[in-house]
C-alpha cells in the first residue's frame, strides 16, 4: 500500500527555536515535494527533491531526502511567526505522476 | 498566483444535486490533476488528464467524473451529492517536460447541505 506519513501532526514552537518535521513513505520513490498551505488557501510549492541526498534551502527552511530510508525532513531554523501554516509532503510513486500527500503538520509559531 | 484558475470559488448545494467545477491550467500546461481535501480523508488525488485523455485515476468515486477539453480546461462533475462530499477541490497543472512541478489553483470549496 502506498502511504505517506508525517509527524508530528501538530507543532507549537516558540520564535527563535529550531525544529524538524519528518515525512516517511512506504515504497521506493526518489521524488518528494514539500508544500505550504495557509488556512483557507491553496498549496504553495516549497521544495522539489528529485534524488537521494538532495538538500534544498530557502530562508529558514531546509529540506532533505534520503531515499534509502524513505525519509524526508523539513528543518526549521529560528522560527518566526510568518512560518505558521500547515506543511505537507507529497510523494510521487511513479504511478502516473499523481501525488500522495502526507497528513500535514500544522505549525504554530508563538511569539 | 500559480496561473491556474478555478471557478467557482464557493459552491453551496443540497444533497442529491449535481455540480460542475471548472479549472483552467497554466498557459501551455497539458496535464491537469484534481485533488480533494477534506478533514476526514486529507488531500487525495482524484484523477489526471493529459492533453484531453485520462492518464491516471486515484480515489475517485463513481459518482464523480471529469474531462479535459480541446482548449485544455478541465471540468470535474460531481453528482448525487452527499454530505461527505463537502470539501475543497483543487486542480493542479504541470508542463509536459516537468511533470513533477505541479501548480495548484485556489480551489473550489463545496458545501453540501
Amino acid at each position: 500500500e502506498l502511504k505517506v506519513e508525517q509527524n508530528p501532526l501538530f507543532l507549537s514552537m516558540q520564535e527563535g527555536k529550531n525544529y524538524t518535521i519528518y515525512c516517511n513513505y512506504s515504497t521506493t520513490s526518489d521524488r518528494l515535494y514539500w508544500y505550504r498551505q495557509d488556512p483557507g488557501k491553496s498549496l504553495e510549492s516549497l521544495f522539489v527533491l528529485l534524488s537521494n541526498g538532495a538538500v534544498k534551502q530557502e530562508g529558514r527552511l531546509m529540506a532533505s531526502l534520503d531515499t534509502k530510508a524513505r525519509l524526508s525532513t523539513l528543518h526549521i531554523t529560528a522560527a518566526v511567526h510568518d512560518l505558521s501554516a500547515t506543511y505537507f509532503c507529497a510523494v510521487d510513486f511513479d504511478t502516473g505522476n499523481q501525488f500522495y500527500f502526507g497528513t500535514g503538520t500544522s505549525l504554530t509559531v508563538i511569539p | 498566483d500559480s496561473g491556474v484558475t478555478q471557478t467557482p470559488k464557493h459552491l453551496i448545494t443540497a444533497t442529491g444535486q449535481r455540480v460542475t467545477l471548472r479549472c483552467s491550467p497554466r498557459s501551455g500546461d497539458l496535464s491537469v490533476y484534481w485533488y480533494q481535501q477534506s478533514l476526514d480523508q486529507g488531500l487525495q488525488f482524484l484523477i489526471q488528464y493529459y492533453n484531453g485523455e485520462e492518464r491516471a485515476k486515484g480515489n475517485i468515486l463513481e459518482r464523480f467524473s471529469a474531462q479535459q477539453f480541446p482548449d485544455l480546461h478541465s471540468e470535474l462533475n460531481l453528482s448525487s451529492l452527499e454530505l461527505g462530499d463537502s470539501a475543497l477541490y483543487f486542480c493542479a497543472s504541470s508542463a509536459r517536460d516537468r511533470p513533477y512541478e505541479q501548480y495548484f489553483g485556489p480551489g473550489t470549496r463545496l458545501t453540501v447541505t
